[in-house]
């Protein structure tokens, strides 16, 4: 059964620092990952979507990585703001593309 | 821009009441998906539905649970007598094609007195 890990479950960083998330998942048997966004009371954004034959996905001040074959992915985020802050989770589709399957999360803070 | 929107936003119901949960997806998308997050822990797959079907659905979409596209534009969530375990967060999402992107409603609040 796929599990979907995220370290660390929580990150406070002030406003410009740049930072990393991590994801490491069980099986590399994926149709793709995304980066969602998570606000409170607020439904789910997805933020960068990778293929699984695709190494990396960039937008704006995003970057996400993905090595299947040792099951991680990576979130950078460059020159924080305040406005970063929001639970991050990575998510896979399942090889049929039929059902995602999430982590827990990172909930961010970045303070001004 | 399109957007997924559900009703009602919050619902309070009984313990072995029926609730129905409504969305309507995105016009042109074909997939239909339901997903629920209890407090605190992670967002669940519960079913997703194409061609009028359940194209798959996980262990936690048991016989209390069905779902239904009663017309054009709704996607419907019944649960047949809720459990107080069923007090969550319900999203529903669609997406165009398969494996495409899933857009997402802003959610259900479920709770089960």
């Amino acid at each position: 059964k796929q599990e979907v890990t995220q370290i660390p479950a929580a990150l406070s960083v002030p406003e410009g620092e740049n930072l990393v998330l991590n994801c490491s998942f069980t099986d590399s048997a994926i149709y793709n990952l995304q980066w969602f966004r998570q606000d409170p009371g607020k439904g789910l954004t997805s933020l960068l979507l990778i293929q699984s034959s695709q190494r990396e996905q960039t937008s704006g001040r995003l970057n996400a990585s993905l090595d299947k074959s040792s099951g991680r992915s990576t979130l950078y985020i460059a020159a924080s703001q305040p406005g970063d802050s929001a639970t991050y989770l990575c998510v896979l589709l399942n090889q049929a593309g039929t059902a995602l399957i999430f982590g827990k999360g990172t909930t961010l803070s970045v303070s001004s | 821009e399109p957007e997924v929107t559900q009703t009602p936003s919050h619902q309070v119901t009984q313990m072995g009441q029926e609730v129905i949960l409504r969305c309507v997806p995105i016009s042109n998308h074909l997939y239909f998906y339901w997903y629920r997050q209890i407090l605190g822990q992670k967002v669940e797959f519960l079913v997703s539905f194409y061609n009028n079907e359940i194209s798959e659905k996980s262990e936690i979409f048991d016989d209390q649970f069905s779902v239904e596209r009663p017309d054009g534009s709704n996607f419907t969530l019944k649960i047949r007598s809720t459990k107080l375990e069923d007090s969550a967060m319900y999203f529903c999402a669609s997406s165009g094609q398969l494996g495409e992107t899933q857009y997402f409603g802003p959610g259900t609040r479920l709770l089960v007195l």
